[in-house]
């Protein structure tokens, strides 16, 4: 059965630094996603991604976060100055056709932040 | 702003008992209503999805319904086994894309 990707699945960086996480969204999926959820919190909406353009982001995707689809299969989140409040598990996630139907998540990626 | 509570946080029960988690959300303007599985460290598996104009899914073991004017669903397990341990979100879809995730209920289930 397909599946979302990440890569890595756990990331160690010091404050201040750049991080790109990685995601191999399902192949005929259109609309892609991230999301992050804090340890003991909510699963919270970060950007979700479709035809090349972000359709929507929450409040918590500010400057310092980026995605790209740098080719037809991978899906990255970038973090430009990483922050210590960046600690935190990223997901991955992608849904068919009109965003409506299921989502699919990955793994995830914790990222923690020094 | 979309508010999704989950009730209990926590549950513990016997194996073979039936059991019942609650969601709620405050803005009834949803597109539809997904039920998730959290394994300790791990990502979320989607068990069930009713879309806005549905009042229930049914998956195995699993029924969830959705009654969307009082701003509620409810996910049944029936027969519940040690492997249902786990910790189920109840995500709802206002918008265009995202979805507003509850707390979850954390469900552990006794041998």
């Amino acid at each position: 059965e397909p599946e979302v990707t990440q890569t890595p699945s756990h990331q160690v960086t010091q404050m201040g630094q750049e991080v790109i996480l990685r995601c191999v969204p399902i192949s005929n999926h259109l609309y892609f996603y991230w999301y992050r959820q804090i340890l003991g919190q909510k699963v919270e909406f970060l950007v979700s991604f479709y035809n090349n353009e972000i359709s929507e982001k929450s409040e918590i995707f500010d400057d310092q976060f980026s995605v790209e689809r740098p080719d037809g299969s991978n899906f990255t989140l970038k973090i430009r100055s990483t922050k210590l409040e960046d600690s935190a598990m990223y997901f991955c996630a992608s849904s068919e056709m009109t965003g409506l139907e299921t989502q699919y998540f990955g793994p995830g990626t914790r990222l923690l932040v020094l | 702003k979309q508010e999704v509570t989950q009730i209990p946080a926590a549950l513990s029960v016997p194996e073979g008992e039936n059991l019942v988690l609650n969601c709620s959300f405050t803005d009834s303007a949803i597109y539809n209503l997904q039920w998730f599985r959290q394994d300790p460290g791990k990502g979320l598996t989607s068990l069930l999805l009713i879309q806005s104009s549905q009042r229930e899914q049914t998956s195995g073991r699993l029924n969830a319904s959705l009654d969307k004017s009082s701003g509620r669903s409810t996910l049944y397990i029936a027969a519940s086994q040690p492997g249902d341990s786990a910790t189920y979100l109840c995500a709802v879809q206002t918008g265009a894309n995202n979805l507003f995730f509850g707390t979850g209920t954390r469900l552990t289930v006794i041998p």
